[in-house]
C-alpha cells in the first residue's frame, strides 16, 4: 500500500525558513516523479514543485521560484521541500503527491494527508 | 498559464440524482485532463485521468468526457459519499493548474 507521510509543518514568521519532509513507502520511490501541491485555507489547489524520479527535471511555480527548493533522497525514500523567505501567502496545507510514472506526467496517483504551514507574525 | 473555469460553483442535488459538472480551459489541453474529488477534511483523490479513464477503485457511476477545451464529469446516480468538492486539472505543460472547484452539496 502506498503511503506518503508529511512532516515539518509549523508556525513561522514572515521571512523565515522551513523544511517539509515526505516519507514514502509501499512503492519503488526512485521509479516515480514526486511533487508538492498546496491548498490555502478554504481555497483551491496549487502545484508548488515537482521532481522526476531521477531528479534530473524539476519545475517550480512562479510564485515560489527562487525561494523554494524541491529535492529527494532515494536512500531514505524521502521527498523534501526547503522553503525560504516565507510570506503570508504561503500559508497552506502542503500535500506530498506521487506521480503515476517516473517521468513527470502530472497525473497524481496518490496524495499524503498534508502538513499545515502558517506564516504569521 | 492555462486557466480552468469550473461551473457551477455549487451544485445542490439529492441522492440518486444525476450530477453534471463542467470545466472549460482557456486553451486546448488535448487529452491531458483529469478530475479529482476532495471530501471534507480529506486529501484529494484521483477520479478520472486522461479525460475518460477511471482511476483504480473508482465506481462506474463516475464518467468523464470532452475534448480540447470543454470537459464534463458525470455521476450517474449520487451516493451519500459523493457529496464533496470536485476539481478539474490539466497537465498539458507546466504550470499544471486546477480549476477553482465545484462543491456538490446535498439538497
Amino acid at each position: 500500500e502506498v503511503q506518503l507521510l508529511e512532516s515539518g509543518g509549523a508556525l513561522v514568521q514572515p521571512g523565515g525558513s522551513l523544511r517539509l519532509s515526505c516519507e514514502a513507502s509501499g512503492f519503488t520511490f526512485s521509479s516515480y516523479a514526486m511533487g508538492w501541491v498546496r491548498q490555502a485555507p478554504e481555497k483551491g489547489l496549487e502545484w508548488v514543485s515537482v521532481i522526476s524520479g531521477r531528479s534530473d527535471i524539476k519545475f517550480d511555480a512562479e510564485s515560489v521560484k527562487g525561494r523554494f527548493t524541491i529535492s529527494r533522497d532515494t536512500i531514505r525514500n524521502t521527498l523534501y521541500l526547503q522553503m525560504d523567505s516565507l510570506r503570508a501567502e504561503d500559508t497552506a496545507v502542503y500535500y506530498c503527491v506521487k506521480d503515476s510514472r517516473g517521468g513527470i506526467t502530472g497525473t497524481i496517483s496518490h496524495w499524503g494527508q498534508g502538513t499545515l504551514v502558517t506564516v504569521s507574525s | 498559464e492555462i486557466v480552468l473555469t469550473q461551473s457551477p460553483a455549487t451544485l445542490s442535488l439529492s441522492p440518486g440524482e444525476r450530477a453534471t459538472l463542467s470545466c472549460r480551459a482557456s486553451q486546448s489541453v488535448s487529452s491531458f485532463f483529469a478530475w479529482y474529488q476532495q471530501r471534507p477534511g480529506q486529501a484529494p483523490r484521483l477520479l478520472i485521468y486522461d479525460v475518460s479513464n477511471r482511476a483504480t477503485g473508482i465506481p462506474a457511476r463516475f464518467s468523464g468526457s470532452g475534448s480540447g477545451t470543454d470537459f464534463t464529469l458525470t455521476i450517474s446516480s449520487l451516493e451519500p459519499e459523493d457529496f464533496a468538492v470536485y476539481y478539474c486539472h490539466h497537465r498539458t505543460r507546466w504550470p499544471y493548474t486546477f480549476g477553482q472547484g465545484t462543491k456538490l452539496e446535498i439538497k
